[in-house]
């Protein structure tokens, strides 16, 4: 699976827009772009993914470059609840068996009042 | 029922004894997943199950043993473990579709204390 880079932490005012960028430039045609983030004490939660196309959820929109080469995480109005480590992860499809997620470093993202 | 269950929250044990670690999940998920995690550092990929047989171990200490006894249930067997091990143990499953949305699903974690 392609290697990840994150920045180490951000911040963001509360009731911003919080964008949360990630670079895979080594990203293969057939892996996806999935982010999960971390609550302190909590097992990791899917947040959103996507192949080449953006995509938007209940949650965060994910926008992809169009070489693929790096992504987007947007929390359209940051709350202190979404204070958190977030994690941009590549993964191919699983073919026949599951397939393993590699967890890069992550960014601490902190929402301030 | 979109959780996973992992029993206990907490433990704590020494380096003599052998303990279980228990996970379990209802969504008719046919992959189940093992990670550690230490203090401030990502989730570490340790062992993965397909379809109840393991497919992938992350290179391991046998001091932890898994097992998947059916398609729910999930277990990490500990005997003599060393102060290091301590850590969140994080169990997870996934449907493992061969396209589209395949996100895992994760349990809470047992935090474990070897002493």
């Amino acid at each position: 699976d392609a290697k990840t880079t994150q920045p180490t932490s951000m911040d963001c005012a509360e009731g911003r827009a919080a964008n949360l960028p990630c670079n895979h430039s080594t990203i293969s045609g057939n892996e996806y772009v999935y982010w999960y983030r971390q609550i302190h004490s909590q097992g990791p939660q899917y947040i959103i993914h996507g192949l080449k196309n953006n995509e938007t959820n209940e949650m965060a929109s994910l926008i992809i470059t169009e070489d693929r080469k790096s992504s987007t995480l947007i929390l359209p109005h940051a709350t202190l609840r979404d204070t958190a480590v977030y994690y941009c992860i590549v993964r191919v499809a699983p073919i026949r068996s599951a397939s393993k997620i590699i967890f890069g470093s992550g960014t601490r993202l902190s929402i301030r009042p | 029922d979109t959780e996973v269950t992992q029993t206990p929250k907490h433990l704590v044990m020494g380096m003599t004894n052998k303990k279980s670690l228990k996970c379990e999940q209802h969504m008719g998920h046919r992959a189940m997943y093992w990670y550690k995690q230490k203090a401030k550092k990502p989730p570490e990929l340790m062992f993965v199950y397909s379809y109840e047989k393991l497919s992938i171990n992350e290179s391991v200490p046998s001091r932890f043993s898994p097992e998947c006894p059916n398609s729910s249930l999930l277990n990490l067997h500990l005997h003599a473990l060393q102060p290091e091990d301590s850590a969140l143990y994080l169990c997870a499953s996934s449907q493992e579709r061969v396209s589209g949305r395949n996100e895992q699903f994760f349990g809470p974690g047992t935090r474990l204390t070897v002493l």
